[in-house]
């Protein structure tokens, strides 16, 4: 068990550019979730997918989002044309099902500039 | 849609004091509750669950939290605090996905 894995750790963007995370969940976890943590405030839910499918979006993921899990493992987090609103830790989760708590990564923090 | 409310924002405290931070809940059904901690610059870590049973749930560190259905509600506790319980506390529920509540930043003075 190596943990959940993000990457990058750190992203500095200039607005209007599109930035992709990705996420390695624990390998025998199905269920994948994302997260946007902003300064003072909880983790807001943004998707999930069990296995490759994505079950679930949240409002706050707009058209600019896409998220895929393209084999059931890793998945990435694409954001196109970024906007200084978008600067957060997104965070990374993943679980072996709906019963059993998350194990959450270190999160990839972006700035957009 | 169910949703979690924290009522301390910040706690500061001496070592040794005791700590309880509120958490209450809106759902319906039945209820999977958490506590999160967040120590500084590290991930979410999980502190404690509560899915069933003995509404005295214990955790790490010396945690607990009580499980009150009448009142919605899920208090964090812990009889002596120390220093390096310094973090930030948040309360979650889930149904299919975990909902998190804005958090409680504890500072714990030396």
């Amino acid at each position: 068990d190596t943990g959940v894995s993000q990457n990058p750790r750190h992203k500095i963007t200039k607005r209007g550019q599109n930035v992709t995370f990705r996420c390695d969940p624990i390998s025998e976890h199905n269920r994948l979730y994302w997260y946007r943590q902003t300064l003072g405030q909880g983790p807001e839910f943004l998707t999930y997918f069990q296995n490759e499918a994505q079950l679930e979006k949240s409002r706050l993921l707009s058209d600019r989002f896409s998220a895929e899990r393209p084999k059931g493992s890793f998945s990435t987090l694409e954001i196109q044309r970024t906007e200084q609103g978008d600067s957060a830790m997104y965070l990374c989760a993943s679980s072996r099902d709906r019963i059993y708590g998350y194990t959450f990564g270190s999160g990839t923090r972006l700035t957009v500039v | 849609a169910q949703s979690v409310s924290q009522h301390n924002h910040h706690v500061i405290l001496s070592e040794a004091a005791s700590l309880e931070l509120g958490c209450n809940y809106s759902y319906g059904g039945t209820v999977n509750l958490f506590w999160y901690v967040q120590y500084p610059g590290q991930h979410l870590q999980l502190l404690l669950k509560y899915f069933s049973g003995d509404p005295l749930v214990k955790g790490i560190k010396g945690f607990e939290a009580e499980f009150i259905k009448s009142k919605f509600s899920f208090n964090l506790r812990k009889p002596s605090v120390q220093w390096s319980d310094t973090a930030e506390y948040f309360c979650a529920v889930r149904d299919d996905k975990i909902i998190f509540g804005k958090g409680t930043r504890l500072h714990i003075l030396p």
